[in-house]
């Protein structure tokens, strides 16, 4: 995809240690939100989603926190792999519009 | 199912010619969203319909765009005339019903020459 990271921020990890990826989301209306990873040259992937009535979901090795008051999301990533090396995009969904929409995305780089 | 299908993969043009972008959705979901994707401006949304009719199409940059649901299952973007500036990736995706995912095709990369 066009990802190429010249204007996107750049997380640089360890093999091994934690991941957080933060996202500010632009409308407080907003109720419904997502992360997505897209590896080079493929659509984006959905890896967990959060509904506004809740501060915090877990999946497998992955936690989303949601924070209304700051209008602020993080991914955090447990055990990094080079696997997960990838952009990362958060997604907000407005109310009953049903309108996704995209924020800019950062670039995880995981090291050996 | 096998997802959301985009066709063709790549397309390369030349300026002042039509383009058209072809998606088919999961079978069975009632909202579809075309995306651009660039360097310069990320993931951005031209347009979405819900169970064939377009909602939203603030997003889409000119008249030279347009987007078309004529069934559930089929829906095309159309640039015409094309211009070097369009040349991005596009995506197509589908959602069941609202705030659920999106599933994304694996994108239409445009060149416009």
């Amino acid at each position: 995809g066009e990802n190429v990271g010249l204007h996107l921020p750049t997380l640089s990890v360890q093999e091994g240690d934690n991941s957080i990826i933060n996202c500010a989301y632009s409308n407080s209306a907003s109720d419904y939100f997502i992360w997505y990873k897209q590896e080079s040259g493929k659509g984006p992937q959905f890896i967990i989603d959060i509904r506004s009535n809740m501060d915090k979901r877990q999946g497998q090795r992955v936690t989303v926190l949601l924070n209304k008051t700051v209008k602020h999301l993080s991914l955090q990533i447990a055990a990094t792999q080079p696997g997960d090396s990838a952009v990362y995009f958060c997604a907000e969904n407005y109310g009953t519009a049903s309108k996704l929409t995209f924020g800019t995305g950062t670039r995880l780089q995981v090291t050996l | 199912d096998a997802g959301v299908i985009q066709s063709p993969r790549h397309e390369v043009t030349e300026m002042g010619q039509e383009v058209t972008l072809r998606c088919k959705p999961i079978s069975g979901h009632d909202y579809l969203f075309w995306y651009r994707q660039t360097m310069m401006r990320g993931l951005e949304l031209l347009i979405y319909f819900n169970n064939n009719v377009p909602i939203d199409d603030s997003g889409m940059p000119e008249d030279r765009f347009s987007a078309k649901m004529p069934n559930a299952s089929f829906s095309t973007l159309k640039i015409q005339p094309s211009e070097p500036r369009d040349s991005a990736v596009y995506f197509c995706a589908s959602r069941e019903y609202m705030n659920t995912e999106a599933f994304f095709g694996q994108g239409t990369r445009l060149t416009v020459v």
